[in-house]
């Protein structure tokens, strides 16, 4: 019953490196969100997909890419990290239909930039 | 565009006393609500959620939450804290328009309980 799962669970980056941070969940969920999480802000939405091949972006999507090839997989790419990026990253997942549902979020990604 | 405020980033109840996590939100349109726990280093967990069934929502380790139209909020209450019950409470506000399904958060409000 793995859910959401994500890797790696913690990196630390050089500035101006790139990673690619690894989602995937197996619940045949539709839409895939991808946040981030500062301490005192809550979650900001960074990008999310509605299904494979489809994806939009958020509130804060400035430095990410995305992308959506299969139902299962959505992974987020950091191209030159920067200090600013340092945050703790969840996926999320939830199936949609006709009304909301609620989303399942994985452990989480926790990165620092040095 | 939908907005969450949680009253008071850090709430302090002792053991056995009355857990009240405030949320009020924002929303043009009828609003899909949720409560979300995060215990530290794990993802977020669903307490609850209302979707219009009901404004009394009942949710998992005796947690519930009213929908108040009128005042625009989604209190979040639970009659007796637990030690275990330690953690951070994300309040959340869904915006269904144009197919998107985001969830907005509110910042969040840490709960301790004191023995």
């Amino acid at each position: 019953n793995a859910g959401v799962t994500q890797t790696p669970k913690f990196r630390i980056l050089k500035i101006g490196q790139s990673m690619t941070l690894q989602c995937t969940q197996d619940m045949n969920h539709n839409y895939m969100y991808w946040y981030r999480q500062d301490p005192g802000m809550g979650l900001k939405l960074i990008y999310y997909s509605v299904g494979a091949g489809i994806t939009d972006k958020g509130e804060v999507p400035n430095g990410y890419n995305v992308s959506r090839s299969t139902t299962e997989d959505f992974p987020l790419r950091l191209e030159l990290a920067a200090p600013s990026q340092t945050s703790v990253y969840f996926c999320a997942s939830t199936f949609i239909d006709t009304s909301n549902q609620p989303q399942h979020f994985g452990d989480g990604t926790r990165l620092s930039i040095l | 565009a939908q907005s969450v405020t949680q009253l008071g980033s850090h709430v302090s109840v002792s053991e056995g006393a009355l857990v009240l996590l405030r949320c009020n939100y924002s929303s043009s349109v009828p609003p899909y609500l949720f409560w979300y726990v995060q215990y530290p280093n794990q993802g977020l967990q669903l307490l609850l959620k209302y979707t219009s069934a009901a404004t009394l929502v009942k949710g998992i380790n005796d947690f519930e939450a009213e929908f108040k139209k009128s005042e625009t909020s989604f209190h979040l209450t639970k009659p007796s804290a637990h030690m275990s019950d330690a953690a951070e409470y994300f309040c959340a506000v869904s915006d269904s328009g144009a197919g998107s399904y985001q969830l907005t958060f509110g910042k969040g409000t840490k709960l301790s309980v004191i023995p």
